[in-house]
């Protein structure tokens, strides 16, 4: 099964931007994934579908300023022009025929 | 709006059985997959169980097999997960999502379930 792995932390100042990566393991770098938001105390918030070939589909309601891309193995969650509502983590997820797999999440911190 | 509403945690004894129960409105309940996502204090998102549209088909996480149950009910728009046998390993928050093309993307606030004696 796929596996995704996600640095634990990341930290920019407030107006910056900020670049989260998933990567998926050996034999699985064509896999669409998701990512979501948590923020403390909320539920997962899902952002967007992020296909192999860098093509997302955001969720309804999320601001333009998130964005993703893909190179080979590697999915990216672009944060831009960084407000304080973006301290959250970050979770990716994938799933293959019997299985769904999230990632371990990015803690984001707005300096 | 889509709306996912999780009910049934609680308290329980190491041994002991919860329902949990989903209801879903502002969505077209038969047209896709379930899944029941759980988050145990300070941790990340887990996996644990999905149902596809038609509830033929159910997977599980390995940790939970044999002992959780998923199903659906289309003229209740309802998703459960019955968990027998529950372990202290098995506190968490339980979240429902809806899966559309393959992720979940619509979730509810989640239910907490915690195995004390």
């Amino acid at each position: 099964q796929p596996v995704l792995t996600q640095s634990s932390s990341a930290s920019a100042s407030l107006g910056s931007s900020v670049k989260l990566t998933c990567t998926l393991s050996s034999g699985h770098s064509s896999y669409i994934i998701a990512w979501h938001q948590q923020q403390p105390g909320k539920a997962p918030r899902f952002l967007m579908r992020l296909e192999r070939s860098g093509r997302y589909n955001q969720a309804s309601g999320v601001p333009d300023r998130f964005s993703g891309s893909s190179s080979g193995a590697d999915r990216y969650l672009t944060i831009s022009n960084l407000q304080s509502e973006d301290e959250a983590d970050y979770y990716c997820e994938t799933w293959d025929t019997n299985t769904h797999v999230f990632g371990t999440g990015t803690k984001v911190t707005v300096l | 709006e889509v709306q996912l509403v999780e009910s049934g945690g609680g308290l329980v004894q190491p041994g002991g059985s919860l329902r949990l129960s989903c209801v879903v409105s502002g969505f077209t309940f038969s047209t896709y997959g379930m899944t029941w996502v759980r988050q145990a204090p300070g941790n990340g998102l887990e996996w644990v169980a999905d149902i596809n549209l038609d509830g033929s088909e159910k997977y599980y996480v390995d940790s939970v097999k044999g002992r959780f149950t998923i199903s659906r009910d289309y003229a209740k728009s309802s998703l459960y997960l019955q968990m027998n046998s529950l372990r202290a390993e098995d506190t968490a928050v339980y979240y429902c999502a809806i899966r559309t093309n393959g992720v979940c993307s619509y979730w509810g606030q989640g239910t907490l379930v915690t195995v004390s004696s």
